[in-house]
């Protein structure tokens, strides 16, 4: 079985600056994918950005990153120069290779201040 | 271009009731997902078509089905209507069938009285 967990319903952060966003994915296999999803209140799912699990590599896009630490199944992703725009609910997701099915978390909130 | 689009955006519906989604997906997207979202609570998998073909189905009652037509839109249907299938609905396609970046629409807004 697959578990997704996000342990923070909500943060906070200021404008410009840097705020992390926590996901652990419990799978025994040992190829998957990971993904981070933002869900503004317009409702409509956007991805932000993905991770091969057999990646060493941190998957970086533009202002987003992750913290991809296989061992300790932690999945961060961290937004750097948050912007008023960012504002949203952020939802961790990962799916098996040999599968089709997301697995998502329960999604954080995050608040910009301005 | 056009991306993901779903109809209706809200219904409301009584208990027994049954009710149809429907989704168009991007052009050229072969591969339509399905998934509920209940208030405050990440998506849950109930189908993924690829091909007009069903390849994988989740958790879900036997009161839940869909389908993919020639032109690769979907319908999802819910037959006897709980309490406890309001929820976003939310249609997601993608070019193939395997782990390619999943589009999403703005979901389908159910709530069961």
């Amino acid at each position: 079985a697959q578990t997704v967990t996000q342990s923070q319903p909500e943060m906070s952060v200021q404008e410009a600056e840097t705020v992390t966003l926590s996901c652990t994915y419990d799978t025994s296999e040992s190829d998957y994918y990971l993904f981070w999803y933002k869900q503004p209140p317009s409702r409509q799912m956007i991805l932000v950005i993905r991770q091969e699990a057999y990646k060493q590599q941190n998957a970086t896009e533009n202002r987003f990153s992750v913290n991809f630490q296989k061992a300790a199944k932690s999945f961060s992703l961290k937004i750097s120069d948050s912007q008023l725009g960012d504002a949203a609910m952020y939802f961790c997701a990962g799916v098996r290779d040999s599968n089709y099915q997301l697995i998502w978390g329960a999604g954080t909130k995050l608040i910009i201040k301005p | 271009d056009a991306g993901v689009t779903q109809s209706p955006t809200h219904l409301i519906k009584t208990r027994g009731q049954h009710v149809t989604l429907r989704c168009s997906p991007i052009s050229g997207h072969k591969s339509v997902s399905w998934y509920q979202q209940v208030l405050g609570q990440g998506p849950q998998f109930i189908f993924q078509y690829y091909e007009k073909e069903e390849r994988g189905r989740g958790n879900f009652p036997d009161r839940f089905s869909a389908r993919q037509f020639p032109n690769y839109s979907s319908e999802l249907n819910v037959n006897a209507l709980l309490l406890g299938d309001s929820a976003l609905y939310l249609c997601a396609s993608s070019l193939g069938g395997g782990l390619g970046e999943l589009f999403f629409g703005e979901g389908s807004r159910l709530t069961v009285l």
